[in-house]
């Protein structure tokens, strides 16, 4: 079985501002691993994946998120936030060969102030 | 292209009714997942789906919950004789294969479903 853990709740940060939202999973065997965001009322958009490859990933919007095999890390990373990067972003793993079944953390909330 | 569409939006039903939840998928699309978010929490998988077929439904609770994907039309998840702990958002995602990674899920928007 899969785990996810998001430690951080919420993240606040004003714009134009760096980020990083945290990720950690466990796994006894090799996974995939996403980051997905989730805007108010509505579903989830996928960010960025990592199958194989590359250890530095990048996805939309200017997001990247670094795999660290070592820490069991998927760290996603924005340099300079936007007011509109406000949303709830969602870090899962997926067994290789598992098919969709993700299991996802608990979620960060990222606010952008200004 | 439309991409998964889930009705209806929002849903209310008092103790002990009957919730549809209706879940189209992207065309073409013959796979289909049910994921559940409790307030707070994140997705928790339910069940996953192909044409008239049940693959695993490993994250259903045992009672008052079920699944189908019939060869015509959308799927549905019908929760009987719902309770408090029911409420949650409901979302739908599909894919036009079953492997993960190279071909991820298409959410739909959900349907949030309040228990009074």
């Amino acid at each position: 079985a899969q785990s996810v853990t998001q430690l951080d709740s919420q993240v606040p940060v004003f714009e134009e501002a760096p980020v990083e939202l945290r990720c950690n999973y466990s796994s006894s065997v090799s996974v995939y691993l996403f980051w997905y965001v989730q805007y108010p009322n509505q579903g989830l958009q996928l960010l960025l994946k990592y199958l194989s490859g590359s250890t530095l990933v990048k996805g939309i919007n200017g997001f990247e998120a670094e795999f660290n095999k070592s820490q069991t890390s998927f760290h996603l990373r924005k340099p300079s936030v936007h007011i509109s990067d406000t949303a709830e972003y969602f870090c899962a793993v997926s067994r290789t060969g598992g098919g969709n079944k993700l299991t996802f953390g608990t979620g960060t909330q990222l606010k952008v102030e200004l | 292209n439309a991409g998964v569409m889930q009705n209806p939006r929002h849903l209310v039903r008092r103790r002990g009714q009957e919730a549809r939840l209706r879940c189209s998928p992207v065309k073409g699309h013959s796979h289909v997942y049910w994921y559940r978010q409790l307030p707070e929490e994140g997705l928790k998988f339910m069940v996953y789906l192909q044409k008239e077929n049940i693959i695993d439904e490993s994250g259903m609770p045992k009672e008052r919950f079920s699944a189908e994907f019939p060869k015509e039309g959308p799927s549905i998840l019908r929760i009987q004789q719902v309770v408090r702990g029911d409420s949650a958002a409901y979302f739908c995602a599909s894919s036009p294969t079953p492997q993960g990674g190279d071909s991820p899920l298409h959410f739909g928007n959900g349907t949030r479903l309040t228990v009074t």
